[in-house]
């Protein structure tokens, strides 16, 4: 079936760049997404992108996609301690059967 | 952006007892909505998907008699845990699909516990 994998911890330094990898094995996902979750709260949609972009930007988030290596990944520049959280990668195709990734989480150091 | 709540964020029962959740989609219509477990830092486990008027679809391994899942409303579902037992402790999160359809919006999330 259809696996998505990351990278279970991250930490970086403030002002730093993150980047969060992710793996997905399902070739016909049309859609793939980051989510942030916050502790004790629900999933936050962050960005998505379709899969026929290579790479998406929104303010200091930058996502970008490969679609031969099946790869995703999500930059956030100048990282702040609010940053700190849980991120989580997920594909589904055409918005049905969300499959997410285990979630990485990410540690911002003052 | 769609709002999405769930009510309550937080449940203590006891064992034996049945716990509602409810989920809502407070500006949007959400013909589908689901209901994702969460254990401790692991991933969202996909329980089930509601439909509007309709059954609700069970993932393998879930057992419908024990979540029952009623989707009265295009803003409204409801997850109930019947006969909690300790072993149910757990976050569950549901969702709404937007409008797109590509977007599924999340509520906070209910922490229960069964004592």
């Amino acid at each position: 079936g259809e696996d998505v994998e990351q990278s279970l911890f991250l930490s970086v330094r403030e002002g730093d760049s993150s980047v969060i990898n992710c793996t997905y094995t399902d070739s016909s996902s049309t859609y793939l997404y980051w989510y942030k979750q916050e502790p004790g709260a629900g999933l936050q949609l962050l960005t998505y992108i379709f899969s026929n972009m290579d790479m998406k930007q929104d303010q200091r988030l930058t996502v970008l996609l490969n679609k031969k290596d099946k790869h995703l990944s999500l930059r956030i520049a100048d990282t702040q301690t609010g940053d700190s959280a849980i991120y989580f990668c997920a594909e589904s195709i055409g918005g049905q059967n969300f499959v997410f990734g285990p979630g990485t989480r990410l540690s911002v150091l003052p | 952006g769609a709002v999405v709540s769930q009510h309550p964020s937080r449940v203590i029962c006891k064992s034996g007892t049945s716990v509602k959740i409810e989920c809502r989609s407070l500006d949007f219509q959400a013909t589908t909505m689901f209901w994702y477990r969460q254990f401790p830092k692991q991933s969202l486990m996909l329980m089930a998907t509601s439909n509007e008027g309709s059954k609700a679809t069970y993932e393998q391994g879930v057992e419908k008699d024990k979540f029952l899942i009623n989707h009265a409303s295009l803003t409204l579902s409801t997850l109930t845990v019947t006969s909690a037992h300790p072993e149910d402790s757990s976050f569950y999160i549901c969702s709404a699909q937007g409008l797109a359809h590509n977007e599924q919006f999340f509520g906070p999330g209910t922490r229960l516990t069964v004592l």
